[in-house]
């Protein structure tokens, strides 16, 4: 089963501008990470937040994490086409630190 | 260069046989996570070990999966016997038990006719 729900599904932007993508989950987490895919490929690790981790950066990627409200966003600043892939969010929760994926946003940039 | 590797790359099988697919986790890495990714159902957990032992496979049909951890360099997932509807990819991942990344293999794609 699935953990988490990404909105949207699918987002289409032009380069240069931002694109948010919205996870949310379903019980508590030690960290929620966001993973990028693209097309035929294996999952790429971007960021991790920790749950007493409220926002974090690395480059152009900014993350925010609300544990009360179970939810996380992904922004990509400045976008470029080479950032068109599919990104899903993923909690590790438990004491076994279980990685469970949510359904991903499929990110085109249009150059 | 440390990576995750996945063999085979693709597999096509007629429904009944056997399907074995291979993973070689990065070394040093105590945790391999097998997903399985259609588009329907998106990434499914399907199985996770930690130091060769099998942590969690509930998600995992139990009457024709199976996956086992022979030694620490490799982790298998036996699929017996195939349907069509085991057609997907089928990605493995290994990390450390702290919970932080998980590195992924490029993937088997698998379609049963």
């Amino acid at each position: 089963s699935q953990q988490g729900e990404e909105d949207p599904q699918a987002l289409s932007i032009q380069e240069g501008e931002n694109a948010t993508m919205n996870c949310s989950y379903k019980t508590s987490i030690n960290n929620l990470q966001w993973y990028r895919q693209n097309s035929g490929r294996g999952l790429v690790h971007l960021i991790l937040i920790r749950s007493n981790e409220r926002e974090k950066h690395s480059g152009r990627l900014r993350v925010t994490l609300d544990t009360s409200k179970k939810s996380s966003s992904l922004l990509i600043t400045a976008s470029r086409a080479a950032d068109t892939a599919s990104y899903f969010c993923a909690t590790v929760s438990g004491s076994a630190r279980q990685l469970t994926f949510g359904s991903g946003t499929q990110l085109t940039v249009l150059p | 260069d440390a990576r995750v590797t996945q063999t085979p790359r693709h597999k096509v099988t007629e429904m009944g046989q056997e399907v074995t697919m291979r993973c070689q986790p990065i070394l040093g890495h105590n945790t391999v996570f097998w997903y399985r990714q259609t588009m329907m159902q998106g990434l499914e957990l399907l199985a996770y070990f930690r130091n060769r032992a099998p942590l969690d496979d509930s998600g995992m049909p139990k009457d024709r999966f199976s996956a086992e951890m022979p030694d620490a360099t490799l982790a298998t997932l036996k699929i017996q016997p195939s349907e069509p509807r085991d057609s997907a990819v089928y990605f493995c991942a290994s990390g450390l038990e702290d919970g932080t990344e998980a590195f992924f293999g490029q993937g088997t794609r698998l379609t049963v006719v």
